[in-house]
């Protein structure tokens, strides 16, 4: 079945830089482009971008432009978010999510586990 | 950006009870509209896209409904587990924001 799975939690130390990975199976990697969103304790859901996976294309939030970093390695079905000068706000589960686009709409199935980034001096 | 505002923040009902959360857009997105629920520790899943296409394997006790900048989740007849937190989320254009969120609680 269609199944992203995400890299285990991190601790990091504020300035650092973060990566998560999810990798997909069950479909054809390259033919859906893939979301990062990510949830701070008790806040609401916040999109951070995106990457074309069949071409590498990405588009970020304006929020995070500068800091994220989104690519993708087509050879291992897998996705990348890189997020950099950390700061405890920070703090927060990221989740990647498939996007589908079809005429009756746009919308992100399946979604990965959640990897937890820690902030923290 | 486009901002998605939910109502109620958190409501308290029982089982069986009908329960309706709204969703407004700042601006038109047609029907550019998903639900989301999710439970704690865990990522969100997909109830509704389209704003009133059910996703496979949901319950149809679950619907949707609107366009424009209104729009409406109803469970018709509320189960246990359909104690989570609910979002909606714009798909018609990014960044793709969401709602606060819609916390069922059982009453």
């Amino acid at each position: 079945q269609v199944q992203l799975v995400q890299s285990g939690a991190e601790v990091k130390k504020p300035g650092a830089s973060v990566r998560v990975s999810c990798k997909a199976s069950g479909y054809t990697f390259t033919g859906y482009a893939m979301h990062w969103v990510r949830q701070a304790p008790g806040q609401r859901l916040e999109w951070m971008g995106w990457i074309n996976a069949a071409n590498g294309n990405t588009k970020y939030s304006q929020r995070f432009q500068g800091r994220v970093t989104i690519t993708r390695d087509t050879s291992a079905s897998t996705a990348y978010m890189e997020l950099s000068s950390l700061r405890s706000e920070d703090t927060a589960v990221y989740y990647c999510a498939r996007d589908i686009d079809r005429p009756a709409g746009r919308w992100s199935d399946p979604w990965g586990q959640g990897t937890l980034v820690t902030v923290s001096s | 950006d486009i901002q998605m505002t939910q109502s109620p923040s958190s409501l308290s009902a029982s089982v069986g009870d009908r329960v309706t959360i709204t969703c407004r857009a700042s601006q038109s997105i047609s029907r550019f509209l998903n639900w989301y629920h999710q439970k704690p520790g865990k990522a969100p899943n997909l109830l509704i896209y389209g704003a009133s296409s059910l996703q496979s394997g949901v319950p149809s006790r679950f619907s949707g409904s609107g366009s424009g900048t209104d729009f409406t989740l109803t469970i018709s007849s509320l189960q246990p587990e359909d104690f989570a937190t609910y979002y909606c989320q714009q798909s018609y254009t990014t960044p793709r924001t969401f709602g606060g969120g819609t916390k069922v609680e059982i009453k």
